[in-house]
C-alpha cells in the first residue's frame, strides 16, 4: 500500500533554532509528496509539494523540504523557527486508484516552538 | 480568495439522528473529498467524488453516504449517527491540473 509515515508525534524547538519535521514514504513509482499545516480549529493549509525536478522544494512561510529518493524521505525544514510556527503538520502522498487521484496523509506531527 | 466552505463549524447531534454535512467550493474543481480527523490517526478518507453524481468509497465509508448533485456541492450524510462518529470532518477539493487540495475549515461533530 502506498503511504507516508511521520515517526514523531511531537517536535519541540526553541525560537530561532532550525527545525525538522520528518516524513518517510512508501510508494511504487515516482512519488508526488505534499506538506500541509493545521492551526487550531482550522482546516489544513498547503505548504509545499514535490512533483519532479529539484530535490529541494521551497514553500510558504519560509519552509522547505528535501526529497531524498535513496532514503525515501521528504523532511520539512526551516532555518529559524518562530513561535507562530507552532501547529500540526501533515505529510501526504498522492495515490492513484483507477481514474481518481487522492492524497493519503500521515498521522501528523505537532510542532511546539518556545521562546 | 478561493474557498471551500463547510456549513457548520460545530454540531451536536443525538444518537440515531440523520446528519447532513455540507461543503461548497467556488473554484470549479472536479474532485471533492470528505475526511475525518482523529487524534493519533491523522486524516482518513471517507468518500470522494471526481465528477457530478460520481462517488467512490475511501478507506472508512461504513456508516456514511455522500451526494454530489452539483459540481460545487458535496454532502456527507450520517444515516444514523453514533457516538463513534464524533470527530472533526474536513472537506477538500482539487482540480485535475493541480494535485494539491484546498480544505474547508472543518466541522466538529459531537454525537451524544
Amino acid at each position: 500500500a502506498q503511504s507516508v509515515a511521520q515517526p514523531e508525534d511531537q517536535v519541540n524547538v526553541a525560537e530561532g533554532n532550525p527545525l525538522t519535521v520528518k516524513c518517510t514514504y512508501s510508494v511504487s513509482g515516482n512519488p508526488y509528496l505534499f506538506w500541509y499545516v493545521q492551526y487550531p480549529n482550522r482546516g489544513l493549509q498547503f505548504l509545499l509539494k514535490y512533483i519532479t525536478g529539484d530535490n529541494l522544494v521551497k514553500g510558504s512561510y519560509g519552509f522547505e523540504a528535501e526529497f531524498n529518493k535513496s532514503q525515501t524521505s521528504f523532511h520539512l525544514k526551516k532555518p529559524s523557527a518562530l513561535v507562530s510556527d507552532s501547529a500540526l503538520y501533515f505529510c501526504a502522498v498522492r495515490v492513484i486508484t483507477g481514474t481518481a487521484s487522492k492524497l493519503t496523509f500521515g498521522t501528523g506531527t505537532r510542532l511546539q516552538v518556545t521562546l | 480568495d478561493v474557498k471551500v466552505t463547510q456549513s457548520s463549524r460545530y454540531l451536536v447531534k443525538r444518537t440515531g439522528e440523520k446528519v447532513f454535512l455540507e461543503c461548497v467550493q467556488d473554484m470549479d474543481h472536479e474532485n471533492m473529498f470528505w475526511y475525518r480527523q482523529d487524534p493519533g490517526l491523522g486524516l482518513r478518507l471517507i468518500y470522494f467524488s471526481y465528477d457530478v453524481k460520481m462517488k467512490e468509497k475511501g478507506d472508512i465509508p461504513e456508516g456514511y453516504s455522500v451526494s454530489r448533485e452539483k459540481k460545487e456541492r458535496f454532502s456527507l450524510i450520517l444515516e444514523s449517527a453514533s457516538t463513534n462518529q464524533t470527530s472533526m470532518y474536513l472537506c477538500a477539493s482539487s482540480s485535475y491540473r493541480n494535485y494539491g487540495y484546498t480544505f474547508g475549515s472543518g466541522t466538529r461533530l459531537t454525537v451524544v
